[in-house]
């Protein structure tokens, strides 16, 4: 399995500010995903981040909103741009396990307020 | 798109046994896996399928039928701790990645009383 691990678990922004959310690993992975999870609601996926060239967003995603770096292959951020209230979610990192078949696994997640 | 329908609530006694349907619509199905999230807490994983018929892991099941889009899991001898909301999600291969992307439906809460 994988370990991953979130920075910050929680916030609290004001509207019109921009948040960074950190992922780390404890192993390389090739690609790592980015999903939100609004009040109520299931995950939808963000965006897949890959090393070494641009994320690929999913429809109704765009990278002046949520850009994504993938400096090495065990790390990963997402901001989230001028917020506002509807982006109060909570946001996980997920990667692939290590076997070829292996599950995909989740981070504790940041949970983020805006104001 | 991907179309993933789960039932939005179900509810249970414990000692007892419950089935939580999925049904899918998609293109490039490459498995499906079902999770487990009590609140405030990240999903954790619980089955995975990738060709027809049952799994099996203790006290939970998971089937699929890839001509019907469909899968099932199935939860024997309920417990209190069991309330959670189960999430059903499809595997997405594209040419862009090896294994695929993960879609996920809407969850099904699952209230065990006792």
């Amino acid at each position: 399995s994988a370990v991953i691990s979130q920075k910050p678990s929680r916030d609290i922004c004001q509207r019109g500010t921009s948040l960074t959310i950190q992922c780390q690993v404890d192993s390389q992975v090739t690609m790592m995903f980015w999903y939100r999870q609004q009040p109520g609601q299931s995950l939808t996926l963000i965006a897949t981040a890959n090393q070494g060239s641009e994320a690929t967003y999913e429809s109704g995603f765009v990278i002046d909103k949520f850009p994504i770096s993938r400096p090495n292959l065990t790390f990963s951020t997402l901001t989230v741009s001028n917020m506002s209230p509807e982006d109060s979610s909570i946001y996980l990192c997920s990667v692939f396990g290590l076997a070829a078949t292996d599950t995909q696994y989740f981070g504790p997640g940041t949970r983020l307020t805006v104001l | 798109g991907q179309n993933i329908d789960q039932p939005t609530e179900m509810t249970a006694t414990e000692g007892a046994i419950v089935q939580i349907n999925c049904t899918y619509q998609t293109s490039g199905f490459n498995g499906l896996f079902w999770y487990q999230q009590h609140a405030g807490e990240a999903p954790t994983f619980l089955s995975y399928n990738v060709l027809d018929g049952l799994e099996e892991k203790g006290r939970f099941s998971s089937f699929l039928s890839r001509s019907k889009g469909y899968s099932y899991l199935l939860l024997k001898e309920l417990q209190m701790k069991d309330s959670a909301s189960y999430l059903c999600a499809v595997r997405v291969a594209d040419r862009g990645s090896t294994l695929g992307r993960l879609y996920f439906g809407r969850g099904t809460q699952l209230t065990v009383w006792p």
